[in-house]
């Protein structure tokens, strides 16, 4: 069983386009995670949520606590944005953390 | 950046043998997390450290053990590799609450 689940698990898109990866759990939370996975293999936090929308550059990302469901959103994308893009939930029960699978995103120019 | 390494960065060991990995932290965070991260199967939580010489499992603790004599270093110990450890190692570095922060990833394979 999957505490995260991701969609889509792929994604290819053109320059320029919006794109949305949705994120949904099945655990209390205190807190939501999206991470950047680098084809190299660096992991980078893009966004700590607990509630509401956090903006930074073309990089949006939401959370409905009561649905319990996230989305991140990346206007106007680059191909300097492909990358697996990782939703992480850390429950409010202990200090575990639960991954989703990832996103792989292609952007092509 | 969060100060945070791993060592070796790039392992092939034989089955049944003892490795070691490490994961350095320049941070001074109190948590230190190892994962292991395979094709299929988001990041899976080993163990994890909440201080020095204070540990406790992940979910896939098994075959796997972990020490943490100094806040900077934590080590993860696979006592007798086995194929099915063949992974990608992640450390990860906290203060809990609030974000972590990963370290480069460790390559090993179990031949």
């Amino acid at each position: 069983k999957n505490e995260v689940e991701q969609s889509p698990q792929n994604l290819t898109a053109q320059e320029g386009e919006f794109i949305t990866i949705n994120c949904s759990y099945s655990v209390g939370i205190s807190a939501l995670h999206w991470l950047q996975q680098h084809p190299g293999g660096g992991i980078v936090s893009l966004f700590m949520l607990s509630s509401g929308k956090k903006k930074h550059g073309r990089l949006i990302a939401t959370i409905n606590i009561q649905e319990k469901h996230s989305s991140l959103h990346i206007t106007a994308s680059h191909p300097r944005d492909s990358a697996v893009y990782i939703c992480a939930v850390r429950s409010n029960t202990g200090n575990q953390f639960y991954f989703g699978t990832g996103t792989s995103l292609t952007v092509i120019p | 950046d969060a100060g945070i390494t791993q060592s070796p960065r790039h392992k092939v060991t034989e089955t049944g043998t003892p490795v070691t990995l490490r994961c350095h932290q320049t941070e001074n965070h109190r948590y230190m997390y190892w994962y292991r991260q395979d094709p299929g199967h988001g990041l899976r939580l080993i163990h994890y450290s909440y201080g020095v010489k204070d540990t406790d499992k992940g979910e896939v603790s098994d075959g796997y053990s972990v020490s943490r004599s100094k806040t900077e270093d934590f080590l993860l110990t696979l006592e007798s590799a086995t194929s099915s450890q063949t992974s990608v190692y992640f450390c990860a570095i906290g203060q809990g609450a609030g974000e972590q922060y990963f370290g480069p990833g460790t390559r090993l394979t179990v031949t």
